[in-house]
């Protein structure tokens, strides 16, 4: 069971858009929709933006939006705003009842 | 509106057992996995394990052999012990919810608990 692969570090500008990419196998992002996506700012708990691929929990500004293709899902940031600068996490059920997470990518709002 | 509220050791020595306990406050305790996730300094998380209302588990494989996750259903509490602690093993743990059935998503965490591993 190892790590899911993201960008150690993603950029852009106010008001762009930013994706991050979550490359993981057939095993756990490409054989199910369960992936989930979670923002954790510095020093705070992870907080759920995505799961289920693509669907946003209440609350969730619909900037936030997810996607996956193969064995390659993404979480896109619209509107790039100061208070995205944060780590994502994906993470993917990855069989037998376990999950595996990403190594995290740190977005940074220039 | 649920909250998790956990608590244990902060500071143990290499080889003993890290012990921490999570709480949950309002909301079933019934309809939900109850989990463990770790993240060291400066890393990313790590999902360590959970557990169902009936004591039913799920484990990291990686750590199979040293965790043991309980619960407590009078309290509405579920606890983590990892055995043989080493260095590797500092990091902050979260207690999260995940819903039963095809639900594979954290969506409720408690604050963390950092353990320092140092002889």
């Amino acid at each position: 069971q190892s790590a899911l692969t993201q960008p150690r570090s993603v950029s852009g500008s106010p008001g762009q858009s930013v994706t991050i990419s979550c490359t993981g196998t057939s095993s756990d992002v490409g054989g199910f929709n369960y992936v989930s996506w979670y923002q954790q700012h510095p020093g705070k708990a992870p907080k759920l933006m995505i799961y289920d691929v693509s669907k946003r929990p209440s609350g969730v500004p619909d900037r936030f939006s997810g996607s996956k293709s193969g064995n390659t899902a993404s979480l896109t940031i619209s509107g790039l705003q100061a208070e995205d600068e944060a780590d994502y996490y994906c993470c993917s059920y990855a069989r037998i009842y376990t999950v595996v997470f990403g190594g995290g990518t740190k977005v940074t709002v220039l | 509106q649920v909250q998790l509220q956990q608590w244990g050791a902060g500071l143990l020595k290499p080889s003993e057992t890290l012990s921490l306990t999570c709480a949950v406050y309002g909301g079933s305790f019934s309809d939900y996995y109850w989990s463990w996730i770790r993240q060291p300094p400066g890393k990313g998380l790590e999902w360590i394990g959970e557990i169902d209302h009936s004591g039913s588990t799920n484990y990291n494989p990686s750590l199979k052999s040293r965790v043991t996750i309980s619960v407590d259903t009078s309290k509405n509490q579920f606890s983590l012990k990892l055995s043989s602690v080493t260095a590797a093993d500092t990091a902050v743990y979260y207690c999260g919810r995940r819903g039963v059935g095809a639900t594979f998503y954290m969506d409720v965490w408690g604050k963390g608990t950092t353990v320092t591993v140092s002889s």
